[in-house]
């Protein structure tokens, strides 16, 4: 089956440390998202791919970097210097970047001990 | 620059009535538009897309949606609400490469 996987579903971090979020897609999409979800928030943009080796800050990049090594996995990291990061992660891959149907995964939901 | 406002943040609705889920939205370019469905903890899930083809839109589930260019709305709605459609939904606008997301609907459904 073609999708998005997102690993791990729960994950606790203690304060100061940084934590890495996985997700791999098998649809063959160039283009994947990263977006950070809060209660009465929607969806916020934290980083974006349109190709292997290429990425972009979203809205709110600060605390969080990204890698894009191979077209399936855009890894997230959580770094210390996110000052709020407990929130669920959602990360999305389309066709071609923005204007395609975007397909998410499961989610993670961080939370910072 | 493009945006989309969902009107109303939680809705009610009893079960077999009308679900209607408001959504405007601005754009300077001819948009694509979506809804999408969010059950807890989980991921967002594709309910149908509008690409600038037919004006009414059926997607999953049995809802659908409306563009309505003159009104700047794209409106979801489903006749009969079933116990299974208590969900979060958003809309989103996609032009000129980017891609927005409203702040969501929630939706209960009562017995």
């Amino acid at each position: 089956d073609g999708g998005i996987t997102q690993s791990p579903k729960y994950l606790f971090r203690k304060e100061g440390q940084n934590v890495t979020l996985s997700c791999e897609q098998n649809l063959n999409h160039d283009a994947m998202y990263w977006y950070r979800q809060d209660p009465g928030q929607g969806l916020r943009l934290i980083y974006y791919s349109q190709i292997v080796n290429d990425f972009q800050k979203g809205d709110i990049a600060e605390g969080y970097s990204v890698s894009r090594e191979k077209k399936e996995s855009f890894p997230l990291t959580v770094t210390s210097a996110q000052k709020n990061p407990t929130a669920f992660y959602l990360c999305a891959s389309s066709i071609l970047f923005s204007v395609d149907t975007q397909y998410f995964g499961p989610g993670t939901r961080l939370t910072v001990l | 620059a493009q945006s989309v406002t969902q009107l109303g943040s939680h809705v009610s609705v009893s079960e077999g009535a009308l679900v209607l889920l408001r959504c405007n939205y601005s754009s300077s370019v001819p948009p694509y538009l979506f809804w999408y469905v969010q059950y807890p903890n989980q991921g967002l899930q594709l309910l149908l897309k509008y690409t600038s083809a037919a004006t009414l839109v059926k997607g999953i589930n049995g809802f659908e949606a409306e563009f309505k260019k003159s009104e700047t709305s794209f409106h979801l709605t489903k006749p009969s609400a079933h116990m299974s459609d208590a969900a979060e939904y958003f809309c989103a606008v996609s032009a000129g490469n980017q891609f927005y997301f409203g702040t969501g609907t929630s939706l209960t459904v009562i017995p």
